[in-house]
Formats: C-alpha cells, sequence, structure tokens
C-alpha cells in the first residue's frame, strides 16, 4: 500500500526568505508524485509532478521539487515567499498511471510580513 | 471553459439522513474522482468512475455510493450519514481513467453532520 507522510504540520516564514516542504512516502516503485496547494474555501490546485526522468520539477508560482529515490522524498521549495503563498500544501502519491491518489496530512505555511 | 463544478456549497443534514452531492467534470473530462478530506487531513480516495463504470473504490463503507451519467457528471450517495461523515468532499476530473495528464478538482462541498 502506498503512504505519505508530511513531517511538518505548520511552518512560518518570513516574506521574501526560503520554503522547504518535506514529503516522505512509500511506495514499492517509483510511484507518481504530485504537490498541491489549497487555500481556504478552495479546491485544490496542482503545484508540479513527477512521472520519470529529470528528478528535479519546476513547477508553477515559482516552485519546485526534487525526487530523491534513495530517501523516498519529494520536497517542495520556493526560494522567495510572498504573502499570497500562505495556504495549506499537499503531497500525494499514485501509481504510475492511476489517479487513485494517497495524500499526506498537509502542511499549513503562514508568511509573516 | 469552466472548471469542475460541484453543488451544493454548504448541506447540513442530521445523522441517519441521506445525502447526494453533484459533480460536473470539465467539459471531455470522462473521469470523475471523488475524495473526502476531514478537517486537519489531506483528502481521502473514495471512488473514481470511468465512462459510467466504477473503476477503483477505496476503504469507505457501503453506506457511500456514487454513479457516473452519460454526460458524464456524477453524483456520491451516503446513507444513514454519521457524525464522522462531516467533511469536504471533493471531486476531480481527468480526461482519461490513467496516464500522465493532470486531475483538476472542484471546490468542494462541504457536509455538516449534526
Amino acid at each position: 500500500a502506498q503512504s505519505v507522510t508530511q513531517p511538518d504540520i505548520h511552518i512560518t516564514v518570513s516574506e521574501g526568505a526560503s520554503l522547504e516542504l518535506r514529503c516522505n512516502y512509500s511506495y514499492g516503485a517509483t510511484p507518481y508524485l504530485f504537490w498541491y496547494v489549497q487555500s481556504p474555501g478552495q479546491g485544490l490546485q496542482l503545484l508540479l509532478k513527477y512521472f520519470s526522468g529529470d528528478t528535479l520539477v519546476q513547477g508553477i508560482k515559482g516552485f519546485e521539487a526534487e525526487f530523491k529515490r534513495s530517501q523516498s522524498s519529494f520536497n517542495l521549495r520556493k526560494p522567495s515567499v510572498h504573502w499570497s503563498d500562505a495556504a495549506e500544501y499537499f503531497c500525494a502519491v499514485g501509481p504510475p498511471g492511476d489517479y487513485k491518489l494517497s495524500f499526506g496530512a498537509g502542511t499549513t505555511v503562514t508568511v509573516r510580513a | 471553459d469552466a472548471g469542475v463544478t460541484q453543488s451544493p456549497t454548504h448541506l447540513i443534514k442530521t445523522r441517519g439522513q441521506h445525502v447526494t452531492l453533484r459533480c460536473s467534470p470539465i467539459s471531455g473530462h470522462k473521469s470523475v474522482s471523488w475524495y473526502q478530506q476531514v478537517l486537519g487531513q489531506g483528502p481521502q480516495f473514495i471512488f473514481q468512475y470511468y465512462e459510467k463504470e466504477e473503476r477503483g473504490r477505496g476503504n469507505f463503507p457501503d453506506r457511500f455510493s456514487a454513479r457516473q451519467f452519460p454526460n458524464y457528471s456524477s453524483e456520491l450517495n451516503v446513507n444513514a450519514l454519521l457524525l464522522g461523515d462531516s467533511a469536504l468532499y471533493l471531486c476531480a476530473s481527468s480526461f482519461l481513467l490513467a496516464g500522465r495528464d493532470e486531475q483538476y478538482f472542484g471546490p468542494g462541498t462541504r457536509l455538516t453532520v449534526t
């Protein structure tokens, strides 16, 4: 069975500072990996996805993530955070080519001025 | 183009009642998935439908059922509601059953069971 762990429940970061959100997964092979963002009262928006190939993935809104097979990790990064990045972030894993995703519990990001 | 739409936006029900939630996928999308997101947790997969057939089911009791219509819209039904069914119910659509394209999520239906 697949599972996802997001070790950080809540992260506070200053505007302009860098951000890194951790994600560890459990899966028998290389899964499809995703990061989603959810603003209050909103649905989920896909930030980026990894299927295969280059382990550094670029997404929208200046986010990137790096797949590390040896660590079963898919951490999300942003070099300079904007106040609008305050939201909840979810890492998800799915069997290759399948949309039955398993999500982590999420990390809430607060941005302080 | 319109995104995934869900109705109603909010719903309050009493324990033991039945509820029907509706989802309209993006035009041209044939696959619809349903997720339950309990407050403070990540979404959990409930069902996936493609071309009107159930193609996947998560670990949910038989009180949960769904169907997909010829126009690819979908309904999620929950019988004998429990307090623990209170959650945000998300619908997601995609063009394919499986592949490398993206799932698009709707804004969700907030269900409160009292």
